[in-house]
């Protein structure tokens, strides 16, 4: 079993509408959680961490983090264009990644 | 300003010939990664550094082999490339490996095998 796992997607939505993304890791000691947004050809970009329980806000951008389900989301409210991307969970430790899901958002 | 640097950022190199990928750091942090990244797939982490001590991932294959001669640097060798090697390899680092501790990453090298 992989560490950290997708889908891969593409995840496609209207412009406007909520994009949800999920992750679901296996180590149950994991302490805490990014999301990674990372365009073609460009380095990964840091959105949000989160490491409680519960949900994380902001500005757009809510992280959910249920420890006992071992599942993290990525919700991203008002979506626009330029959200479109591949995004990715990662594991803090060792920073391992899961293989992302490619959103696009359609005008 | 950058904070992480990798040079060069496209770098072609032979078949079976050794060549070396570079990554420093302004940030001072004590962990330093470097990951594969094939298109369209995820950053593959080969081994990190946490301070001198180094961590190579159980799959990462005996041709990469990795130097941090100091906390600013690391280097990533590859010494036999192979077609399959070719892909964007990316460094990161972060202060430390704790709860809610950042990384940052550097713009890539692209590294092409002909």
């Amino acid at each position: 079993q992989k560490e950290v796992e997708q889908n891969s997607g593409p995840l496609s939505v209207p412009e406007g509408a909520i994009a949800s993304l999920n992750c679901t890791y296996s180590d149950r000691g994991s302490q805490s959680f990014f999301w990674y947004r990372q365009y073609s050809g460009k380095s990964p970009e840091l959105i949000m961490s989160i490491y409680s329980n519960g949900d994380k806000e902001d500005g757009r951008f809510t992280a959910q983090l249920n420890k006992a389900s071992q599942y993290v989301s990525l919700l991203i409210r008002d979506s626009q264009p330029s959200d479109s991307a591949t995004y990715l969970c990662a594991v803090t430790g060792k920073l391992i990644f899961g293989q992302g899901t490619t959103l696009q958002v359609k005008p | 300003d950058a904070m992480v640097i990798q040079n060069p950022r496209y770098q072609v190199t032979q078949f079976g010939k050794p060549v070396t990928l570079s990554c420093s750091q302004t940030l001072n942090h004590n962990v330093m990664y470097w990951y594969q990244q094939k298109s369209s797939q995820a950053p593959k982490l080969l081994f990190h550094y946490y301070d001198k001590d180094f961590n190579n991932e159980a799959d990462t294959p005996d041709n990469f082999q990795s130097r941090r001669p100091n906390t600013s640097f690391c280097f990533l060798d590859i010494r036999s490339p192979g077609l399959g090697d070719a892909a964007m390899y990316l460094c990161a680092t972060s202060a430390d490996q704790g709860v809610d501790t950042e990384a940052f990453f550097g713009q890539g090298t692209r590294l092409t095998v002909v």
